[in-house]
């Protein structure tokens, strides 16, 4: 069977530093992945997809970007992290054209 | 006008009763269509996919209105474990998904 892991579930970092946010897929091949942040309180927003290996679509310009170095491994960056950039981070993915999506646990990030 | 759209509510209701939300999208060239649970403070969970021509699991229905462009959930009997936020989902082109903001539903003893 498919599963989702997503690391780590919370994170705290001050403004100004690194981050780098991991999601693997096990049990298929060549997956439709992507990645959202839920704001508190508010609904889902997709930044990044990918529809395979090197390839990266962005929704929304800003300080974040993303990289699939291998088929099921999708890696969120940021060089310097900013106030705004707290939330709920959500990697998903999706296989067939018909399906629904499935989330990994996410991550919670608190920038201080 | 916002891609899907929802009431957030919150929708307060008695076990057992029977609460529909509704989902409005904008792009009439959307092909797929879901309904998403979200617990407080974690991922959200497929509940169901809606088709065409309407389906149901268990006490959960789901429609599709593509002439008016809106999506239903229907819950009936509802229990205290639906209590979350229910999110539509409505995918633009073959695999870019676009989530409503969700609706909050309270079912209280």
């Amino acid at each position: 069977s498919q599963t989702i892991h997503q690391w780590p579930a919370t994170l705290v970092q001050p403004v100004g530093s690194p981050l780098s946010l991991e999601c693997t897929v096990e049990g298929t091949s060549n997956p439709n992945l992507y990645w959202y942040r839920q704001a508190a309180g508010r609904g889902l927003q997709l930044l990044f997809y990918s529809v395979g290996i090197g390839q990266i679509s962005s929704e929304v310009p800003q300080n974040l970007s993303a990289s699939r170095p291998q088929d099921r491994q999708f890696i969120l960056s940021s060089k310097k992290l900013l106030l705004s950039d707290s939330g709920f981070y959500l990697c998903a993915w999706r296989l067939e054209r018909w399906g629904g999506y499935t989330f990994g646990s996410g991550t919670r990030l608190t920038v201080v | 006008r916002k891609e899907v759209e929802q009431d957030p509510g919150p929708f307060n209701v008695p076990e057992g009763a029977t609460v529909a939300f509704n989902c409005t999208y904008s792009n009439s060239a959307s092909q797929s269509f879901f309904w998403y649970r979200q617990d407080c403070r974690k991922e959200p969970k497929l509940l169901m996919s809606v088709y065409s021509s309407g389906n149901e699991d268990g006490r959960f229905t789901a429609q599709l209105n593509r002439a008016s462009q809106y999506i239903s959930l229907l819950i009936r009997d509802s229990k205290l474990s639906d209590s979350a936020t229910y999110l539509c989902v409505v995918n633009r082109g073959s695999y870019i998904p676009t989530f409503g903001r969700g609706t909050s539903l309270i079912v209280h003893p």
